[in-house]
């Protein structure tokens, strides 16, 4: 399965520290995002690369979260001095930017953070 | 991207189909009518996606209403395995990468 991989899958930390999780797109995939999802809500938007440029961020990703794509493959999104407000579902998706399945975008399985 | 409106909850007898209805009376005439359904504890899954004619690939059909105001996915033969909240989400599909805007979705559950 060469679909969009995400790790950890799940990560528990105290209030405080720093937490980085990593996202590894489809592979012919140019275009990658990031949501965030807390308990019976939707998926919520955070910010969206094309290639290694970070084209959009939402209000949401606050100084505390920064997001990376520094070869235009695989992303990291770090938040630094964790709150509880923080646990939630982080969820990783990719799509292309041309062709039959343009801007379909596809998930990982996320990565569940508790913050203690 | 236009407003959706879905029921917040749906039953379904295994085997039978699935119906599942979406509201966007405020869709545009370049924005797209997409399904993503998300199964407990996982990332969401597209299903399918349509402008205004009727699609059907091998997961669902989507029909479109000739205004384009309403739309339904249908599950021709639900299983248990599609107990999930799905997802109706307007958006435009070429040229702009929009994100994707979900709203709280329809949990549907098919039921033994």
């Amino acid at each position: 399965d060469t679909g969009v991989s995400q790790d950890p899958r799940h990560k528990i930390t105290k209030r405080g520290q720093n937490v980085t999780f990593r996202c590894d797109p489809i592979s012919e995939h140019n275009r990658l995002y990031w949501y965030r999802q807390t308990l019976g809500q939707g998926p919520e938007f955070l910010t969206y690369f094309q290639n290694e440029a970070q084209l959009e961020k939402s209000r949401l990703l606050s100084d505390r979260f920064s997001a990376e794509r520094p070869k235009g493959s695989f992303s990291t999104l770090e938040i630094q001095r964790t709150e509880q407000g923080d646990s939630a579902m982080y969820l990783c998706a990719s799509s292309r930017s041309a062709g039959a399945a343009k801007n379909i975008q596809y998930f990982g399985a996320g990565t569940r953070l508790s913050v203690l | 991207d236009a407003k959706t409106t879905q029921p917040t909850s749906m039953d379904c007898a295994e085997g039978r189909a699935a119906n599942l209805p979406c509201n966007h009376s405020t869709i545009s005439g370049n924005e797209y009518v997409y399904w993503y359904r998300q199964i407990h504890s996982q990332g969401p899954q597209y299903i399918i996606h349509g402008l205004k004619n009727n699609e059907t690939n091998e997961m669902a059909s989507l029909i479109i209403t000739e205004d384009r105001k309403s739309s339904t996915l249908i599950l021709p033969h639900a299983t248990l395995r599609d107990t999930a909240v799905y997802y109706c989400i307007v958006r435009v599909a070429t040229g702009s990468a929009r994100q994707l805007t979900f709203g709280s979705g329809t949990q549907l559950t098919v039921l033994p």
